[in-house]
């Protein structure tokens, strides 16, 4: 069993849904991290979290350490938000991220 | 500036050349890190620098050679390359343990 699971693998959404993506860990983290990459592009950081939840513009990261989770909302999707979701881990006092395998949305308009 | 840059964009490359890939950033990160990307799976790590100092090489085979010349530079150095090599090559370099920026990437292809 990988050590980062998300869910679902793919997702297709109509512009405008509300859109949630979810990461599950089985170690002890000491943050967690929301990674965008569009195709054939590189990856741009989302949300680096150790507790609670963050915001910014349409996308929110909640994460509930007691039960080893995370998600990833997108409000208000658009086709700009196509692309992959990855959720990755960070353990201990390294510099060493574990990573899903990522989830592929796709916003038809 | 807030980017890290790669060059180049795209390497194709023999199986007996010698080449570079290069990335750079000036937002003061100490930490650096070479990743490397198969279609449709997630980056695998391959290298760490902090403070210009090696301090993770994930068993990569010796072909694959970093270099950290200053704070701002990182390199790999290519040599003999095999097929399965080809990939997308990711640079991303952080404040400490902070979030990790990326570069654009080197999509290599060795021949």
């Amino acid at each position: 069993k990988n050590e980062v699971e998300q869910s679902p693998q793919n997702l297709t959404a109509q512009e405008g849904e509300f859109i949630t993506i979810n990461c599950s860990y089985s170690v002890g983290i000491s943050a967690l991290h929301w990674l965008q990459q569009h195709p054939g592009g590189g990856i741009v950081s989302l949300f680096m979290l150790s507790s609670g939840k963050k915001k910014h513009g349409r996308l929110i990261a909640t994460i509930n350490i007691q039960e080893k989770h995370s998600s990833l909302h997108i409000t208000a999707s658009h086709p700009r938000d196509s692309a992959v979701y990855i959720c990755a881990v960070e353990r201990g006092s390294n510099y060493k991220l574990t990573f899903g395998k990522g989830t592929l949305l796709t916003v038809n308009p | 500036d807030t980017e890290v840059t790669q060059t180049p964009k795209h390497l194709v490359m023999g199986m007996t050349n010698k080449k570079s890939l290069k990335c750079e950033q000036h937002m003061g990160h100490r930490a650096m890190y070479w990743y490397k990307q198969k279609a449709k799976k997630p980056p695998e790590l391959m290298f760490v620098y902090s403070y210009e100092k090696l301090s993770i090489n994930e068993s990569v085979p010796s072909r694959f050679s970093p270099e950290c010349p200053n704070s701002s530079l990182l390199n790999l150095h290519l040599h003999a390359l095999q097929p399965e090599d080809s990939a997308l090559y990711l640079c991303a370099s952080s404040q400490d343990r902070n979030e990790q920026f990326f570069g654009p990437g080197t999509r290599l292809t060795v021949l």
